[in-house]
């Protein structure tokens, strides 16, 4: 197993330019999430997708738009790109949200300039 | 909104010595998870506490939830340099979890 998959690895965007970042994962979670992480802040919660067919806003989703195209995959879109949104975007899954223990992808590294 | 707090931000430890990261929450949370990322990695689940004063260990690790559920602490014995990296606390309350700064740990040799 796989477990969670993300794509791409590194990303270098102009500012305006938009963009998909693929998440998927092979462990039949009913839950996804998508979170940011910047220096001296954690991880930040972007927006998650508690069972197939739905999707909430979590603490950042401004400049981003998801879709969770099926149980496997759950994918983040930023139309515009912005220099604020610099930073590591992780994808993670589980079982049944928020309760249980959350697996991470690898992580995308984007950088907006 | 809730916040969850973790000090302190950054521990550096002689190998061999003990120390302490602590997780405080304004309010009561439903349970608590703890992660660690190491450098250039990602997180990784550690423990999920959910008793008011749970105590749990896994090999050097101490795990406690505190009776008021509002606070947790990860306490290593004898750390090593296997034990770098940053470690996370996420606090869950009405169904929404939130992840403390962390606590970045350096080990000297």
């Amino acid at each position: 197993n796989a477990g969670v998959t993300q794509t791409p690895k590194f990303q270098v965007l102009k500012t305006g330019q938009s963009m998909t970042l693929q998440c998927a994962q092979d462990m039949n979670h009913n839950s996804m999430y998508w979170y940011r992480q910047d220096p001296g802040m954690g991880l930040r919660l972007i927006y998650y997708s508690a069972s197939e067919g739905t999707t909430d806003k979590g603490e950042v989703p401004n400049g981003y738009n998801v879709s969770r195209l099926n149980k496997r995959e759950f994918s983040l879109r930023l139309e515009s790109a912005a220099p604020s949104q610099t930073s590591v975007y992780f994808c993670a899954s589980s079982e049944v949200a928020w309760v249980d223990e959350q697996f991470f992808g690898p992580g995308t590294r984007l950088t907006v300039l | 909104g809730q916040q969850v707090m973790q000090i302190p931000q950054y521990q550096h430890v002689q190998e061999g010595e003990d120390f302490t990261t602590y997780c405080n929450s304004s309010t009561t949370l439903s349970n608590i998870q703890w992660y660690k990322q190491r450098p250039g990695g990602h997180p990784v689940f550690l423990i999920q506490l959910v008793k008011s004063g749970e105590v749990k260990k896994q090999k050097r690790l101490t795990f406690q939830f505190g009776e008021a559920k509002k606070n947790s602490s990860l306490h290593i014995t004898a750390t090593q340099t296997t034990d770098v990296g940053t470690y996370f606390c996420a606090g869950l309350r009405r169904y929404k979890l939130s992840f403390g700064a962390g606590t970045t740990v350096t080990v000297r040799a």
